[in-house]
């Protein structure tokens, strides 16, 4: 079946801009993670849902990040008034039921780049 | 909080040569550990994982990890490589009560022919 997949692949926006990353995870996967990645460094966690609900937001860096999940399936990664340091590859993975012992599939990112 | 420190930012082997690949761990709780694969432009995917129960785990491609929690360490190995293995490779934590994973800084695999 179709794994996690991340649109757009890459974004390349200018500083002071919004930006929205979007997440489609495995059909049927209760949880939903989000990651950031920075050049030479392990994915960095953002925020996880459990369904509708973010169980969990405590690694989104400050209040210029947000994310969505409306219906309990697809995803949104908002970042408003973009920074250069905001510049990373954002990986998205779902589970198939909530539980951190679960297998996360990975979906192949989206590169962003704030000029 | 939980941290990983995987030591070795780079690890160059011959083809056919047993590889080791080091990561240890920060936690003041019982922790879940997990070895990820990346493969060029592809998404993370999962080679192994421990959860509890016997310190010797195997996962997919003939990799196998120990936990060894008087050393906080959960190395990661595999007898005989191929060029197929070439990738890079991130170690990660989770408090067993937590939903925060906490991944390495990876670690560059590449088998030499």
């Amino acid at each position: 079946g179709a794994g996690v997949s991340q649109t757009p692949s890459n974004k390349v926006t200018e500083k002071g801009k919004y930006v929205e990353l979007r997440c489609d995870p495995i059909s049927g996967h209760t949880a939903l993670y989000w990651y950031r990645q920075s050049l030479g460094q392990g994915p960095e966690f953002l925020i996880y849902f459990q369904g509708t609900g973010a169980a969990d937001d405590s690694g989104l860096p400050n209040d210029r990040f947000f994310a969505v999940r409306p219906e309990g399936s697809v995803s949104t990664l908002k970042i408003q008034r973009t920074e250069r340091g905001d510049s990373a590859v954002y990986l998205c993975a779902s589970s198939l039921i909530p539980g951190n012992y679960n297998e996360q599939f990975f979906g192949p990112g989206t590169r962003l780049t704030v000029l | 909080a939980q941290s990983v420190t995987q030591l070795d930012s780079q690890v160059p082997v011959f083809e056919e040569a047993p590889v080791e690949l080091r990561c240890n761990y920060s936690s003041s709780v019982s922790v879940y550990l997990f070895w990820y694969v990346q493969y060029p432009n592809q998404g993370l995917q999962l080679l192994l994982k421990y959860l509890s129960g016997s310190t010797l785990v195997k996962g997919i491609n003939g990799f196998e990890a120990e936990f060894n929690k008087s050393q906080t360490s959960f190395h990661l190995r595999k007898p005989s490589v191929h060029i197929s293995d070439t990738a890079e490779y991130f170690c990660a934590v989770t408090a067993n009560t937590g939903n925060q994973f906490y991944f390495g800084t990876g670690t560059s695999l590449t088998v030499i022919p």
